[in-house]
């Protein structure tokens, strides 16, 4: 069980060229989604997933796609890269999300995060 | 919108000592969930301990603890005994119950020194 993994784990582009983020779990999560954090702003929801085939976007969607086509993975495509988009990326599941009775079902696991540079 | 404050940047506290690190949220909400994440040095982020809003019982996880004050929209997170691992940033997070968003605050850099 390698629970959420991500790839790669660093990353340089140059502006304007395009790139996905790779994201993973073996938990068999309803609940995915991308984080973006920047220092001194915590972590803020760029998309999110509810289950294959449902997207929705969070905060800060602007520059990025996402699409679930499996229970598994929800790849993050940049398809033109800015300075701007230079962050360490995370990517995290849960077994569901929503009005449930048990708090557990908003536990959140995290994948291992990837720096990405745009320059 | 929810938001989540942590007034204090940064922390430190003495081995073996306790420190609480304070978090206040604003929301129109009744029911939601409250969390303290931590993420060390090597960047992964840990669940510490989580409090749902409509227990009035404030939440523990060993030598985690909360103080949870509804009226107030506080949620300030004590380590007792403070150990060398400890050392990280701590977020603050929330979500409202019928939310898929999770809002995290700005973070608390703690440093425990031996």
């Amino acid at each position: 069980n390698a629970g959420v993994t991500q790839t790669p784990k660093f990353q340089v582009l140059k502006t304007g060229q395009s790139m996905t983020l790779q994201c993973a779990q073996d938990m068999n999560h309803e609940y995915m989604s991308w984080y973006r954090q920047d220092p001194g702003m915590g972590l803020r929801l760029i998309h999110y997933s509810v289950g294959a085939g449902i997207t929705d976007q969070g905060e800060v969607p602007n520059g990025y796609n996402v699409s679930r086509s499996t229970t598994e993975d929800f790849p993050l495509r940049l398809l033109s890269a800015a300075p701007s988009q230079t962050s360490v990326y995370f990517c995290a599941s849960s077994a569901t999300w929503g009005p449930r009775d048990s708090p557990r079902d908003y536990e959140q696991y995290f994948g291992p995060g990837t720096r990405l540079t745009v320059t | 919108a929810q938001t989540v404050t942590q007034s204090q940047p940064e922390m430190s506290v003495q081995e073996a000592e306790t420190v609480t690190l304070s978090c206040t949220y604003d929301t129109s909400e009744s029911n939601y969930y409250l969390f303290w994440y931590k993420q060390p040095p090597s960047r992964q982020m840990i669940l510490v301990i989580r409090q749902e809003a409509y227990k009035q019982q404030n939440a523990t996880e060993n030598r985690f603890s909360v103080n949870f004050q509804k009226a107030a929209k506080s949620f300030s997170l004590k380590i007792s005994d403070s150990q060398l691992g400890d050392t990280a940033m701590y977020f603050c997070a929330f979500t409202g119950a019928g939310s898929y968003q999770l809002t995290f605050g700005k973070g608390t850099k703690l440093s425990v020194i031996p």
